[in-house]
């Protein structure tokens, strides 16, 4: 079947402007995961989201960083007035059930901030 | 909350020996530990797991031990070949909880 997808797969925006990154989980996945991983870095955690409970928005790193799920579906993570240190990829991830069941990544949205 | 740590960050083996990688975790309620390789310009990809219920798995050249009560986890690779090079992330996680990941470790297979 299909697997998590995410849009755009590169985005290139000037400092200032706002960027929507998309995320399609799989099928029937209830938990769905955002992280920001930078040029030879780990996976830095942003938001994660499991069924109808609240988000954890732990991860986020500033008021600037946003995301929504609707429907328990698609996912939206929103980046106000974008800045040079938010370049990096944006990896989105789903699990059946939420952590303690496999995680599966998309294959990422390059952000470009100039 | 969780903290995951993973040693070496980098990791060099001649081909055909053995690689391991260590990962330690602090919060006793986590109970699945996921490894995943990261091959360059690529998305992480989950090549082996365990549960807290079990000690030892394996997977043709791949291994993975967990040690509870010292909250502590290993991947050892066999036989290593090129294509193995790659970076490994490590990552502990309980029900209602998200992932924890270890700041990866940097394989090379030297042929």
């Amino acid at each position: 079947g299909a697997g998590v997808s995410q849009s755009p797969s590169n985005k290139v925006t000037e400092k200032g402007k706002d960027v929507e990154l998309r995320c399609d989980p799989i099928s029937g996945h209830t938990a769905l995961y955002w992280y920001r991983q930078s040029l030879g870095q780990g996976l830095e955690f942003l938001i994660y989201f499991q069924g109808n409970s609240a988000p954890d928005k732990s991860g986020l790193p500033s008021d600037r960083f946003s995301a929504e799920r609707t429907g328990g579906s698609v996912s939206t993570l929103t980046i106000q007035r974008t800045q040079q240190e938010d370049s990096a990829v944006y990896l989105c991830a789903s699990s059946l059930a939420g952590a303690g069941d496999t995680q599966y990544f998309g294959p990422g949205t390059r952000l470009t901030v100039l | 909350g969780e903290n995951v740590e993973q040693h070496p960050s980098t990791l060099s083996v001649q081909e055909g020996d053995s690689a391991v990688i260590k990962c330690t975790y602090s919060d006793s309620a986590s109970n699945y530990f996921p490894w995943y390789k990261q091959e360059l310009g690529k998305r992480p990809q989950l090549i082996i797991d365990i549960r807290s219920n079990v000690g030892e798995k394996k997977d043709q050249r791949i291994a993975v031990t967990l040690n509870k009560t010292a909250k502590h986890f290993s991947l050892h690779i066999t036989e290593t070949q090129p294509e193995d090079s790659a970076v490994y992330f490590c990552a502990a996680s309980f029900p209602g909880n998200q992932f924890y990941f270890g700041t990866g470790t940097s394989l090379t297979v030297i042929p």
